[in-house]
């Protein structure tokens, strides 16, 4: 069964940094392209971040440009999210998800001083 | 990026009433591939998306087969053939075809 678990979520305050981590296992984490979205509170679904099954390409939605950073180790089945220069637009429940077919259970950030 | 419009925003139905969401594409997500990259994902109230029908039409496992998905190239319909109570909850349309995936603005369907 795939499953995918986030940590790393909770209060940051504006300007500061956070790091998420998504856990994958039942599957081949080293096969598959991986993504983070977001959804700001009552609000919809955003793409934030994609990243390649090795790791050699990634993609940004520009709001998040030059201030997140996707990243996995494919030894240890896991997804980053490095998130830093927080503001606070960027409060929202973040999932990882692969394929947009499987979703993590998602990790609530709230950027607030 | 590509924009999916999905109608109603709101949808209020009986139990056993037969319901149809719509989502139009700005283009074709037939990809060059013969895939067409758009799938039907629902969120119940505090849960995260799981997905119902992916490449148009095909069922994931799991799902009941009262839901089920249509369309071609820039329109796509997901139907509900005798809501039951399960099923309320946000459902949004997604693409994949063009990077970078999107998603439709959400159905809210209501109970009544």
């Amino acid at each position: 069964e795939v499953q995918l678990v986030e940590s790393g979520g909770g209060l940051v305050q504006p300007g500061r940094s956070m790091k998420l981590s998504c856990a994958a296992s039942g599957f081949t984490f080293s096969n598959y392209g991986m993504a983070w979205v977001r959804q700001a509170p009552t609000k919809g679904l955003e793409w934030v971040a994609t990243i390649s099954y090795d790791g050699s390409s990634t993609y940004y939605r520009d709001s998040v440009k030059g201030r997140f950073t996707i990243s996995r180790d494919n030894a240890k089945s896991t997804l980053y999210l490095q998130m830093n220069s927080l503001r606070s637009e960027d409060t929202a429940t973040y999932y990882c998800t692969r394929g947009n077919c499987y979703w993590g259970q998602g990790v609530m950030v709230t950027v607030s001083s | 990026d590509v924009v999916l419009t999905q109608t109603p925003p709101t949808l209020s139905a009986t139990i056993g009433q037969s319901v149809s969401i719509s989502c139009r594409s700005s283009q074709s997500l037939l990809h060059s591939n013969g895939n067409t990259y758009l799938h039907w994902l629902l969120q119940r109230p505090g849960q995260s998306p799981q997905l119902l029908i992916y490449l148009v039409s095909r069922l994931e496992s799991g799902v009941p087969n009262r839901f089920s998905g249509s369309g071609s190239g820039t329109d796509f319909t997901l139907k509900i053939s005798g809501v039951e109570a399960e099923d309320l909850g946000v459902y949004y349309c997604v693409q994949g075809t063009h990077a970078p995936f999107t998603f439709g603005s959400g159905t809210k369907l209501e109970i009544k």
